[in-house]
């Protein structure tokens, strides 16, 4: 099994511009979640689906961020207008049943905004 | 140790110690957790899980512990190697209506020195 994989590993783009983060979970995971890292405020949730369905985006911090989950085997988070704040680690995870029980999180994208 | 919302502390172990790891947990009425290790780079990996109903689990160099009368985690790893150097942190599972959702400590960085 291939794991969870994100692309790009790093994306840096000036302030202003759409930045789409990339997921494709597990095959067979029926639930997905987008994740935040910073330093400041650790691993937050944005985003979590089940069964492709948005369930709780109550993470997601503004009207900038938008995610979709247009099938089973893929998953975007769009920032648009991206600004420096922005400037996070953002990880992709995916579950078998909409549980913590088997999580497995990806390698995450390393996004800077200048 | 760590709590959910405090900044990064470190350990600074020696190759061949054990290392202890620290963490306060804030809902009472989570009946699961985990401890994650991330290394630079890399997502968060699972490294040992434990539900309510259990005080000690373990794997192999690895144990948890669980106390639910002080909402307090720990992560013992024995025989510290270099290879264990990495941010570790836990999580505790929604309960309820969030029982999808993890919520993470800050984690703690254990350097191991050789």
């Amino acid at each position: 099994d291939a794991g969870v994989i994100q692309s790009p590993r790093h994306e840096v783009t000036e302030m202003g511009q759409e930045v789409t983060l990339r997921c494709k979970p597990i095959s067979g995971h029926n639930s997905l979640f987008w994740y935040r890292q910073t330093m400041m405020r650790g691993l937050e949730l944005l985003i979590y689906f089940n069964n492709n369905v948005p369930i709780d985006d109550s993470g997601m911090p503004e009207d900038r961020f938008s995610a979709k989950m247009p099938n089973a085997s893929f998953s975007t988070l769009k920032i648009q207008p991206s600004e420096p704040r922005d400037s996070a680690v953002y990880f992709c995870a995916s579950s078998p049943d909409g549980t913590p029980y088997g999580y497995t999180f990806g390698s995450g994208t390393r996004l800077t905004v200048v | 140790g760590e709590s959910v919302g405090l900044h990064l502390p470190t350990l600074s172990v020696q190759e061949g110690d054990n290392s202890i790891i620290n963490c306060a947990y804030s809902n009472s009425a989570s009946d699961y957790f985990i401890w994650y290790k991330q290394e630079s780079g890399k997502g968060p990996q699972f490294i040992i899980d434990i539900r309510s109903n259990m005080d000690k689990r373990q794997g192999q160099r690895v144990t948890v512990l669980l106390n639910k009368t002080v909402k307090h985690l720990s992560l013992q790893i024995a025989a510290t190697q270099p290879g264990d150097s990495a941010v570790y942190f836990c999580a505790e599972k929604g309960s309820g209506g969030s029982n999808y959702k993890l919520t993470f400590g800050k984690g703690t960085l254990l350097t191991v020195n050789p």
